[in-house]
């Protein structure tokens, strides 16, 4: 069973250009989250998603930022007109159930540098 | 915010026990508390949660006070493989505003040396 799968691995976007990350989740798990890691500072929540749906957004920027999470295919975290300090690495967790007793598994996390 | 309080940093020698504490006084009846590590950048990887009762897997060993405010997480036997950043989580409760997320503190940076 594979883990949670990211890519590309590291993402290199000119100013202004748009930066798409994948996550593909593991065999089965249907609720993905992603989190986004600056330089030398910790894990933070962005969202979490369902299968089609958002379900916790409470930290994603208000403005250039999407996910998604469709019915078929990887769940895609979108940066429109990219700025440096996006730059970072951002890491997707998946698990089959949102329970508290059920562990969430992470990506190896796309490293996207924004120049 | 994270409702976990971990040592910033910890040394350990090789061969040795870690035993990596945090302190969750906050904690509600029905929230686990969660320990992930993350290895040089790499993604989070998952070792061990429980929610009141001792726990152990083939990776370690958590410890959860009989009152629930605070825990530790046993390495057994500490390898140079084992210097990571340490994270102590309690899992946000599930309900209408809370959706499981993990949120991550600042954990504690073990460094095992030789």
């Amino acid at each position: 069973n594979a883990g949670v799968m990211q890519n590309p691995r590291h993402l290199v976007r000119r100013r202004g250009q748009e930066a798409r990350l994948r996550c593909s989740p593991m065999k089965g798990h249907s609720h993905v989250y992603w989190y986004r890691q600056l330089p030398e500072e910790g894990l933070k929540f962005m969202v979490y998603l369902q299968k089609e749906n958002i379900i916790d957004e409470s930290g994603m920027p208000k403005e250039r930022f999407s996910a998604e999470f469709p019915k078929e295919g990887p769940s895609i975290l979108r940066i429109q007109q990219v700025v440096r300090g996006d730059s970072a690495a951002y890491f997707c967790a998946s698990s089959p159930r949102v329970r508290l007793d059920t562990e969430a598994f992470f990506g190896q996390g796309t490293r996207l540098t924004v120049v | 915010d994270a409702k976990t309080t971990q040592p910033p940093s910890m040394d350990c020698a090789e061969g040795r026990a870690a035993n990596l504490p945090c302190n969750h006084s906050t904690i509600s009846g029905n929230e686990y508390v969660y320990w992930y590590r993350q290895i040089h950048s790499q993604g989070p990887q998952y070792i061990i949660h429980g929610l009141k009762n001792n726990e152990t897997n083939e990776m370690a060993s958590l410890i959860i006070t009989e009152d629930r405010k605070s825990s530790t997480l046993i390495l057994p036997h500490a390898t140079l493989r084992d210097t990571a950043v340490y994270y102590c989580i309690v899992r946000v409760g599930i309900g209408s505003s809370n959706t499981g997320k993990l949120i991550f503190g600042q954990g504690t940076t073990l460094q095992v040396k030789p």
